[in-house]
């Protein structure tokens, strides 16, 4: 089955700085790769999703990067914001047409203003 | 698009009783929903899965007795915690997908149960 494992576990960054945050995968055939961000006493919410027929995605100040022979991909964010600080939780599913994701750890980042 | 709600937001119940919780995606037909738990600041764990129309998939370890899920029509999926002790007081976060978009999961804002 997957494993998906995510680091750091926290990150504090100073507003304007840049956030990385990197997960691997274990299973080749896994071919989706979203990443959901948790304020709080809510639901995950989608900020954005890789396929793997491309090794690099981007909306704005949030980007996402694949290395499909490494089996890793991250989650870029620039200039960050306060209002950047949650939970992200990095997923994979479950081989090639699997429609049930594996979710990583998860990492708090706390962006200082 | 792709909005899913669940009601209540949060709820709390004596031990013993049995408390249903309602997802509901809002502008799609979800052929999938999933239900997962939520410790305080640990990961999203998966319940089960359940196709519209057919009995759900509950993970290894989930009762299926404890927690029943109905998924009655594409648009509303339930969970019912049966006999609710304190143990099962948690955060329950419902998902939905849809078959053109099979892998894509679309989170409600969660339920947060206490049992008292």
């Amino acid at each position: 089955g997957e494993n998906v494992e995510q680091h750091p576990s926290t990150l504090s960054v100073q507003e304007g700085d840049s956030a990385v945050i990197k997960c691997t995968y274990s299973d080749s055939a896994s071919n989706y790769f979203p990443w959901y961000k948790q304020e709080l006493g809510k639901g995950p919410q989608l900020i954005i999703d890789i396929r793997s027929n491309v090794g690099e995605k981007k909306d704005q100040r949030i980007a996402v990067t694949l290395n499909k022979t490494a089996k890793h991909f991250s989650l870029h964010i620039t200039e960050t914001q306060p209002e950047d600080s949650a939970v992200y939780f990095c997923a994979a599913p479950l081989g090639e047409y699997g429609n049930k994701l594996v979710f990583g750890a998860g990492t708090i980042l706390r962006v200082k203003s | 698009g792709a909005v899913v709600s669940q009601h209540p937001s949060w709820v709390i119940c004596k031990s013993g009783t049995s408390v249903k919780i309602e997802c509901r995606s809002l502008d799609f037909q979800a052929t999938t929903m999933f239900w997962y738990r939520q410790f305080p600041k640990q990961s999203l764990m998966l319940m089960a899965t359940s196709n519209e129309g057919s009995k759900a998939t509950y993970e290894q370890g989930v009762e299926k007795d404890k927690f029943l899920i109905n998924h009655a029509s594409l648009t509303l999926s339930t969970l019912t915690v049966t006999s609710a002790h304190p143990e099962d007081s948690s955060f329950y976060i419902c998902s939905a997908s849809w078959w053109r978009h099979y892998n894509e999961q679309f989170f409600g804002p969660g339920t947060r149960l206490t049992v008292l």
